[in-house]
Order: structure tokens, then sequence, then C-alpha cells
């Protein structure tokens, strides 16, 4: 079974700065999708960003980009020029050849003006 | 197309009710997924439905709980004979059939037992 873990439960970064958000995830599949999804307060939960396992290129979307380090198991969030609206609990997940989501337990985000 | 949509929001009920929750998917998504999210933990898979087929359930989906999807469209979740480990958030999303989509989620429905 596939596992993904986050092991910063809560991360802090003032506004404008660059803050990056670790996941790591164990599966013996070869071809596989890893995604960020982003969940604030109260409100539904919304895709970031995602990688396709097969592609060397790191994802980017905006000011929103990933380091995939496919060996190592690695998927980081990086969010450049933080803002107040980026503050949420983010969530890292797997995908792969069964369809379903596999999340790992969230880092909340706070961003300080 | 307005997005995913859930009905209730809330739901309180007491222990040993039966509760009922639906789940409208953005209308062209052949697949429609079923989630349960506990405070401080990540979003964890019930089951899920391609077209009308319910294609796999989770261990964690007991006996009293039931899903439908009828003629592919909207699906329904059934707790029956609640119990207060059943409080949580129920999320619903739904992708497009055939690979690997995006799943888009809904608002949740949380649903506390008492």
């Amino acid at each position: 079974a596939q596992t993904v873990t986050q092991s910063q439960p809560e991360m802090s970064v003032q506004e404008a700065e660059t803050v990056t958000l670790s996941c790591t995830y164990d599966t013996s599949e070869s071809d596989y999708y890893l995604f960020w999804y982003k969940q604030p307060p109260s409100r539904q939960m919304i895709l970031v960003i995602r990688q396709e396992a097969y592609k060397q290129q790191n994802a980017t979307e905006n000011r929103f980009s990933v380091n995939f380090q496919k060996a190592a198991k690695s998927f980081s969030l990086k969010i450049s020029d933080s803002q107040l609206g980026d503050a949420a609990m983010y969530f890292c997940a797997y995908e792969g050849s069964n369809y379903k989501l596999t999340f790992g337990k969230g880092t909340l985000l706070t961003v300080n003006p | 197309d307005t997005g995913v949509s859930q009905d209730p929001r809330h739901k309180i009920t007491k222990r040993g009710q039966n509760v009922t929750f639906r789940c409208d998917p953005i209308s062209e998504h052949n697949r429609l997924y079923w989630y349960r999210q506990t405070l401080g933990q990540g979003p964890e898979f019930l089951t899920y439905f391609q077209n009308e087929a319910q294609l796999e359930k989770s261990r964690l989906l007991s006996d009293r709980f039931s899903a439908e999807r009828p003629k592919g469209s909207f699906s329904t979740l059934e707790i029956q004979r609640t119990e207060q480990g059943d409080s949580a958030m129920y999320l619903c999303a739904s992708s497009l059939g055939q690979g690997v989509y995006e799943q888009y989620f809904g608002p949740g429905t949380r649903l506390t037992v008492t």
C-alpha cells in the first residue's frame, strides 16, 4: 500500500517570502501522479499543482513549484512571494493505478503580514 | 456548472440514527469518490464509482455504510446506526474517467454524532 508522509505539521512564513513544504511517499509502482491540495479554513479543497512521475521536469504554476525527486520519493512544494491568501492546510497526495488519492496528514501554513 | 455540491453541509444526529448524504458531481464527470476526513488528518478514501458501478470500497467502510450512484449521476452515502466514531467531514469528489484526472472536491458534509 502507498503511504504519504508530511513531516511538518505547521509552518509559518512572512508575507512576500518563500516557504517550502515537505512530502515523502512510498510506493512500488513506477507510474503515478502526485498532487498538492490546498484546504483553506472552512472551505473546500482545491488543487494547487500536479506532477506526473514519468516527467523529469518539475511542475510550476505561477508562484507554486515542486521539487520532485523520484529516486528519493520526495515531492516538496515551494511557494514564492507568499500572500495572506496562501494561508491554509496543504495536503500532499498520491494517485496510482487504482485512481484513488492517498493523502498525507497535512501541513498548516500561516502567513504573517 | 459551478462544481461539486453536497447536501446537507452540516448534520447533527443522535447515536443509533441513520443519516444520508447527497453528492452532485460536475455534470460531465464519470468518476465519483467519497472520502472521510477527521480532525487533524488528511482525507481517507472510502469508495468510488465509475458511472453507476461501484468499483472499490475501502476496508474503512463497514457494513453500516452504503453508497449508491443510480444512473451514474448524483450519489448518496448512507450510514446506518450511527456511532460517535462516525463524526467526521465526508467529502465527495468527481473527475473525468479513463486515466488519472484531477479530482474536484465538494464543500463536504460535517457529521456530528451525539
